[in-house]
């Protein structure tokens, strides 16, 4: 069984430029959530993809936006970027429909984002 | 909106014994799920435990349990025997029920670190 992977590990962008983080679901899963952790807090729920489309959505600009693709894998793309977007990007996969674990979360290990 | 609350910005405690840490939360819902994750210096989320709000007998993970008190909405995570790979950042998260799946809602986090 493959976890969950993310692309790439470090990242370092200068204000106004664009990102595109990405994020390999684990095997098997439909759901992707991607999440915005600054350094020394918890994360905080960007969106969440379902059969490639946003299914729900945090408090986050649209500036902020998303992908996912058949294969269920996901893109979170940062325009304009500022100096707050410094940050750990998570993703995390799940199974909708999956039974009693469908509401379990797997978590990939993160990029760090920082725009300077 | 849901809040977490989690009151404890860090805690210690020596090898082999028994560690709680707290963790409060805030709903009108009515069927929701709580959590733990563990989140080590090398960053990777894993969950550590869960608990159906639903379910009146508390969870239990090997050396991991929870107090869950549904009225309180108080959810706490006692660690026995503690180990040296428990030392981490360890994080309470709240999800709603329903087409929630992933939606968490994180606590601030809590340092857990174990002395030899």
């Amino acid at each position: 069984e493959t976890g969950v992977t993310q692309s790439p590990t470090h990242l370092i962008k200068t204000r106004g430029q664009q990102v595109t983080l990405r994020c390999s679901s684990q095997s098997g899963h439909n759901t992707v959530s991607w999440y915005q952790q600054a350094l020394g807090q918890g994360p905080q729920f960007i969106f969440q993809y379902y059969r490639e489309e946003e299914n729900g959505r945090g408090n986050f600009p649209p500036r902020f936006s998303g992908l996912q693709f058949p294969n269920y894998s996901s893109e979170l793309n940062v325009n304009a970027l500022e100096l707050d977007d410094s940050a750990l990007y998570l993703c995390a996969s799940s199974l909708v429909g999956g039974g009693p674990s469908a509401n379990e979360q797997f978590f990939g290990p993160g990029t760090r984002l920082t725009v300077l | 909106a849901q809040t977490v609350t989690q009151s404890q910005p860090e805690m210690s405690v020596q090898e082999a014994e028994t560690v709680t840490l707290s963790c409060t939360y805030d709903t009108s819902e009515n069927n929701y799920y709580l959590f733990w994750y563990k989140q080590p210096p090398s960053r990777q989320m894993i969950l550590v435990i869960r608990q159906e709000a639903y379910k009146q007998q508390n969870a239990t993970e090997n050396r991991f349990s929870v107090n869950f008190q549904k009225a309180a909405k108080s959810f706490s995570l006692k660690i026995s025997d503690s180990q040296l790979g428990d030392t981490a950042m360890y994080f309470c998260a709240f999800m709603k029920g329903g087409t929630s799946y992933g939606k968490l809602t994180f606590g601030q986090g809590t340092i857990l670190t174990v002395h030899p």
